[in-house]
């Protein structure tokens, strides 16, 4: 069965202090992975796709880098606004539906 | 504006009182999915359905009940919910089955089952 665990589970920053959330994973081949972004109150808000190893991308402060085993979410000199709850999600064998697996998240604190 | 909506956001009913959470989209996807989310648990899907009429089961579908009687809506239907379905849902939909494209989500319904 497939496994995300996703650490920290909960993480404090300054504002302007640099840090990478990480996603490890135990699938059966690599299939791609998403990110997520979840604000009290909210449906998870989709941030990023990521489908080979090596491959990155990027969106305002954040950039999700991705290799065979885990992903990181790398978040540099953040702002308050980017505090959240970030979740990362594999898709299922075959690319055919059914389920995504969800790792249980990092809650993200930017302080002033 | 494309949006998944879920009717109601908050609920508190009684152990065994038949209750339904609706769901529409308006992006004339294929493919919907419901969740659970509990705390250390994170989200699990309870049911998903690759176009109408055509349902299953996912990882957690003990106690509910689906229907997608049209593309647009997902209805999830608690028979006789217990204490233990207490829990944040959410309602997810995508362009089509494949499993590599992102899904949207509702902002979710929080049910209270005394």
């Amino acid at each position: 069965e497939d496994q995300v665990t996703q650490s920290p589970e909960a993480l404090r920053l300054q504002e302007g202090e640099s840090s990478s959330l990480n996603c490890s994973y135990t699938v059966s081949g690599l299939r791609g992975l998403f990110w997520y972004r979840q604000d009290p109150g909210k449906g998870p808000e989709f941030l990023f796709t990521l489908y080979s190893a090596g491959e990155e991308k990027e969106k305002e402060r954040l950039k999700a880098t991705l290799t065979k085993k885990e992903s990181f979410l790398h978040i540099t000199a953040p702002k308050p606004e980017d505090s959240a709850t970030y979740l990362c999600a594999v898709p299922p064998v075959g690319g055919t539906a059914s389920k995504l697996t969800f790792g249980t998240g990092t809650r993200l604190q930017v302080t002033l | 504006e494309a949006q998944v909506t879920q009717n109601p956001r908050y609920l508190i009913t009684v152990t065994g009182k038949k209750l339904t959470v609706t769901c529409s989209q308006n992006m004339n996807h294929e493919y919907m999915s419901w969740y659970r989310q509990d705390p250390g648990l994170g989200l699990r899907q309870i049911y998903y359905s690759m176009n109408v009429e055509v349902t299953d089961k996912g990882d957690v579908p003990e106690g509910y009940k689906v229907s997608r009687k049209e593309k647009r809506n997902f209805p999830l239907i608690l028979e006789s919910p217990s204490p233990n379905q207490t829990s944040l849902y959410f309602c997810a939909s995508r362009k089509t089955g494949l499993g590599n494209q992102p899904q949207h989500f509702g902002d979710g319904t929080r049910l209270s089952i005394l």
